[in-house]
């Protein structure tokens, strides 16, 4: 257990609607990092946050957006689905950010997306 | 090299084997290389962190090795077990503004008993 939790593990639905996936970091940890595996790809960084603020972004597309709350929890929301969205999308947390290189990131078990 | 680059793709050893598989990455602004190891259902589990150029570090019996200069690292599995069954992924640490993973696409092992 890494002692991130995703919620939910499993969403089904249609295209065209907006889903938002929970994530609660490791206690302590203060970046959370958003992540991106489909079938086609291999895991692609989306975004990261570090104690509230947006720090690095990566290849997340405009309908998506992020943010990370005061208790440190971060939410991804995915809105006008579609089909291509169908993948495992996965919440990853670290201590630090930035300053120092060596910190472990730790990844949560994923929330698999259905979009049919 | 421009990505990170994992190879072989897939392996297929018997129980008692040893293996490696190598990592390859961008040795310009090298700042971290990181293994895990990720069961299907399962979050990728952290095996190691790697910073120092010749750094070597080892969990039982799994280790790496890590040429910052020449931009590759290899994971080395003693005795394969069946439990080792896994996807093993390397990932290169791009710190911009904010920390940026980036992957291989992993190395599928597969121990057979």
């Amino acid at each position: 257990d890494s002692g991130v939790t995703q919620t939910p593990k499993h969403l089904i639905t249609a295209t065209g609607q907006r889903v938002t996936l929970r994530c609660s970091p490791r206690s302590g940890d203060l970046s959370v990092y958003w992540y991106q595996q489909s079938l086609d790809q291999g895991l692609q960084f989306l975004i990261q946050y570090y104690n509230g603020e947006e720090r690095a972004k990566g290849n997340i597309l405009e309908r998506f957006s992020a943010q990370q709350f005061p208790d440190l929890h971060s939410e991804l929301n995915l809105s006008s689905l579609e089909l291509g969205d169908s993948a495992l999308y996965f919440c990853a947390s670290s201590v630090r950010t930035g300053t120092s290189s060596g910190n472990t990131i730790y990844f949560g078990e994923g929330s698999w997306l259905t979009v049919v | 090299i421009l990505n990170v680059e994992q190879s072989p793709q897939s392996l297929h050893v018997q129980e008692g084997d040893s293996t490696n598989f190598t990592c390859s990455f961008p040795s310009s602004n090298f700042y971290a290389l990181h293994w895990y190891r990720w069961e299907t259902a399962k979050s990728p589990e952290a095996l190691f962190v790697m910073t120092l150029n010749g750094d070597e570090k080892k969990k039982g019996r799994i280790s790496a090795t890590l040429n910052t200069k020449e931009g590759y690292s290899y994971l080395y599995i003693k005795g394969s077990q069946p439990e080792d069954s896994a996807t093993y992924l390397c990932a290169s640490l791009k710190m911009e503004y904010g920390n940026k993973l980036v992957f291989g696409a992993g190395t599928i092992l597969r121990v057979k008993s």
